[in-house]
């Protein structure tokens, strides 16, 4: 596509209930980058993919976090038993290589745990 | 641990002015930095992307400057518009694949 995808756009989810946030990068970026924005915060450093292997997953918060990337190309971020401190946007980001290059981000998955 | 600091927080001028946004970081020893604008509600909008060899970057009236060895950046906004208002967000890299924010600045233009 011609610039990141993530859905769902908006989530509300149950405490303690696990949800997916997907991303779909722009095509021919083997980069792709998970950070999280809670409110009135800067950018928190999740986790970011070379091709399919994740070589830093030093920024998930939790081992409720996890996430995976498929064919070089759509990443799901997972989180379980989701606790309302999770309650941020999720953003996805890609370039076309981890270094030296323009990083391009999706309009973010927006959680909410009641 | 890279640590990126921007001043200042948030930022009122009149419709024409020139402005200068500030972003400091600890580690100097960086592959990039990257300014983006992010308006209310949406995701971040990749602006100037400067590599850690070059000294200044411009696209239209933006101009990103760099000093690696004193860990700085600014960004300057040539006769700013109410539509520039939004937040402006600093980004280091210092290992591939890891980018460092700044909190932002949060800019508003009055008419």
């Amino acid at each position: 596509g011609a610039g990141v995808s993530q859905s769902p756009s908006n989530k509300v989810t149950e405490k303690g209930k696990d949800v997916e946030l997907r991303c779909d990068p722009i095509s021919g970026h083997t980069a792709l980058y998970w950070y999280r924005q809670s409110l009135g915060q800067g950018l928190e450093f999740l986790i970011y993919f070379q091709g399919n292997s994740a070589p830093d997953k030093s920024g998930l918060p939790s081992d409720r976090f996890s996430a995976e990337r498929t064919g070089g190309s759509v990443s799901t971020l997972t989180i379980q038993r989701t606790q309302q401190e999770d309650s941020a946007v999720y953003l996805c980001a890609s370039s076309i290589t981890p270094e030296g290059n323009t990083i391009y981000f999706g309009e973010g998955s927006w959680l909410t745990v009641v | 641990k890279q640590e990126v600091t921007q001043i200042p927080a948030a930022l009122s001028v009149p419709e024409g002015e020139n402005l200068v946004l500030n972003c400091s970081f600890t580690d100097s020893a960086i592959y990039n930095l990257q300014w983006f604008r992010q308006d209310p509600g949406k995701g971040l909008t990749s602006l100037l992307l400067i590599q850690s060899s070059q000294r200044e970057q411009t696209s239209g009236r933006l101009n990103a400057s760099l000093d690696k060895s004193s860990g700085r950046s600014t960004l300057y906004i040539a006769a700013s518009q109410p539509g520039d208002s939004a937040t402006y967000l600093c980004a280091v890299s210092t290992n591939a694949g890891k980018s460092t924010f700044g909190d932002g600045t949060t800019l508003t233009v009055k008419p």
